[in-house]
């Protein structure tokens, strides 16, 4: 298994360009999410998914979108990207938790983007 | 709403030495699940223990250990033997009972001295 894949590992954008981050899974997982952590900071939720088809907002969704339209892919899109979003961005993903007793998040790499 | 609060944000342990990392946490729920992940300077996030808050006992995982006092609402995490690769910042976090986000805490920075 792969686990939880994320594309690109680094880039910069120039204002107001856009992009979309992705992101992968094959532990058949239900459950994906975006964080994105700027520096020194813990994570914030930006969007998450329970399956297929649904997505739903988190703690700061703004300029940001998703979609989910198999269970493995979770892409983030940045429509005009702004240098408040520079920040480190990731993906997670979990089972839902009747199946697993733990249901702890398993995190990607990490997408380290830089908007000037 | 629920909230994790780590209140340390930089903590120095002797190798060798055992540490304890706060966490409190407030919730409504009657059932919930804490997390602790530690995340090396290299970015990627590791999970290390979890404990559910029906379960009796505290949850171990090697040198991990939590100590959940649920009258309490604290969760700590004790490292015990530390070692200079557990330098690294560690997170709380809790899952709520409806199960669909997990709310995580601003992290508290461990350094281990040789």
């Amino acid at each position: 298994n792969a686990g939880v894949t994320q594309t690109p590992k680094f880039r910069i954008l120039k204002i107001g360009q856009s992009m979309t981050l992705q992101c992968a899974q094959d532990m058949n997982h239900n459950y994906m999410y975006w964080y994105r952590q700027d520096p020194g900071m813990g994570l914030k939720l930006i969007y998450y998914s329970v399956g297929a088809g649904i997505t739903d907002k988190g703690e700061v969704p703004n300029g940001y979108n998703v979609s989910r339209s198999t269970t493995e892919d979770f892409p983030l899109r940045l429509e005009l990207a702004a240098p408040s979003q520079t920040s480190v961005y990731f993906c997670a993903s979990s089972y839902s938790r009747v199946i697993r007793g733990a249901n702890e998040q398993f995190f990607g790499p990490g997408t380290r983007l830089t908007v000037l | 709403a629920q909230k994790i609060t780590q209140t340390q944000p930089g903590m120095f342990v002797q190798e060798k030495e055992a540490v304890t990392l706060d966490c409190t946490y407030d919730t409504s729920d009657q059932s919930y699940g804490l997390f602790w992940y530690k995340q090396p300077s290299s970015g990627e996030m590791i999970f290390l223990i979890y404990q559910g808050s029906y379960d009796e006992q505290n949850a171990t995982e090697g040198r991990y250990s939590l100590n959940f006092q649920k009258a309490r609402k604290s969760a700590n995490l004790v490292i015990s033997a530390s070692q200079l690769g557990d330098s690294a910042m560690y997170f709380c976090a809790m899952r709520g009972q409806d199960g669909n986000q997990f709310y995580f805490g601003t992290g508290t920075s461990l350094t281990v001295i040789p």
